[in-house]
C-alpha cells in the first residue's frame, strides 16, 4: 500500500524558514518523481515544486522559485521541500504527491497523496 | 504562466448529468486530468488521460477532449458526489509541468 506522510509543518514567523519532509513507503521511491502541490485555506490546489526521480531535473512555481527548494533522498525514501523567506500568502496546507512517472516530459497525474502538513505564515 | 480555466460552481438535482468544463490553450497538446476533493480530505484522481479512469472510479466518471476544452461528466449524480473538482495539466513548453485549473463546486441540490 502507497502510503506518503507529510511532517515539518508549524506556525513561522514572515521570512522565517521551515522544512517540510515527506517519508514514502508501499512504492519503489526512486522510480518516480514527486510533487509538492499546496492549498490555501479555503482556496484552490496551487502546484509548488516537482522533483525527477532521480533527483537531476527539479521545477518550481513563479510564486516560489528562488524561494523554495525540492530534494529527495531515496536511499530514505523521503521528499524535502526547504521553505526559506516565507511570507503570509505562503499559508497552506501542503500536500506531497507522488506521480506516475520518473521523469517528466509531458502532462501526468498525481496518483498518490498525502495527508497534508499545514505551514501558517505570521507574525 | 499557463491557466486552465473552470466554472467556480456548477449545481444538478440527484440523478442528473454534471458537467464540469476546463480551457487551456495547450489541452489539444497536453493529457488532462481530474481530481475530486472532499472537505478535510486529499484529492482523489478520477479521470486520467483526458478520459481514462482509475480502478475504483465509479463508472458514472467519464472525461472527454474537444480543442481547448476538456470536460468532466458525471452521470446519475449521487450526493457522495458533492465535492470540489479540479482539472489538471502542463504547458506546451515544459515549463510548468503541472497546472491546475482553479476548480468546480459541484452541488448536489
Amino acid at each position: 500500500e502507497v502510503q506518503l506522510v507529510e511532517s515539518g509543518g508549524g506556525l513561522v514567523q514572515p521570512g522565517g524558514s521551515l522544512r517540510l519532509s515527506c517519508a514514502a513507503s508501499g512504492f519503489t521511491f526512486s522510480s518516480y518523481a514527486m510533487s509538492w502541490v499546496r492549498q490555501a485555506p479555503g482556496k484552490g490546489l496551487e502546484w509548488v515544486s516537482a522533483i525527477s526521480g532521480s533527483g537531476g531535473s527539479t521545477y518550481y512555481a513563479d510564486s516560489v522559485k528562488g524561494r523554495f527548494t525540492i530534494s529527495r533522498d531515496n536511499s530514505k525514501n523521503t521528499l524535502y521541500l526547504q521553505m526559506n523567506s516565507l511570507r503570509a500568502e505562503d499559508t497552506a496546507v501542503y500536500y506531497c504527491a507522488k506521480a506516475t512517472a520518473g521523469v517528466v516530459v509531458t502532462a501526468i497525474p498525481l496518483d498518490y497523496w498525502g495527508q497534508g502538513t499545514l505551514v501558517t505564515v505570521s507574525s | 504562466s499557463y491557466e486552465l480555466t473552470q466554472p467556480p460552481s456548477v449545481s444538478v438535482s440527484p440523478g442528473q448529468t454534471a458537467r464540469i468544463t476546463c480551457s487551456g490553450d495547450a489541452l489539444p497538446k497536453q493529457y488532462a486530468y481530474w481530481y475530486q476533493q472532499k472537505p478535510g480530505q486529499a484529492p482523489v484522481l478520477v479521470i486520467y488521460k483526458d478520459s481514462e479512469r482509475p480502478s475504483g472510479i465509479p463508472e458514472r466518471f467519464s472525461g472527454s477532449s474537444s480543442g481547448t476544452t476538456v470536460t468532466l461528466t458525471i452521470s446519475g449524480v449521487q450526493a457522495e458526489d458533492e465535492a470540489d473538482y479540479y482539472c489538471q495539466s502542463a504547458d506546451s513548453s515544459g515549463t510548468y509541468p503541472w497546472v491546475f485549473g482553479g476548480g468546480t463546486k459541484l452541488t448536489v441540490l
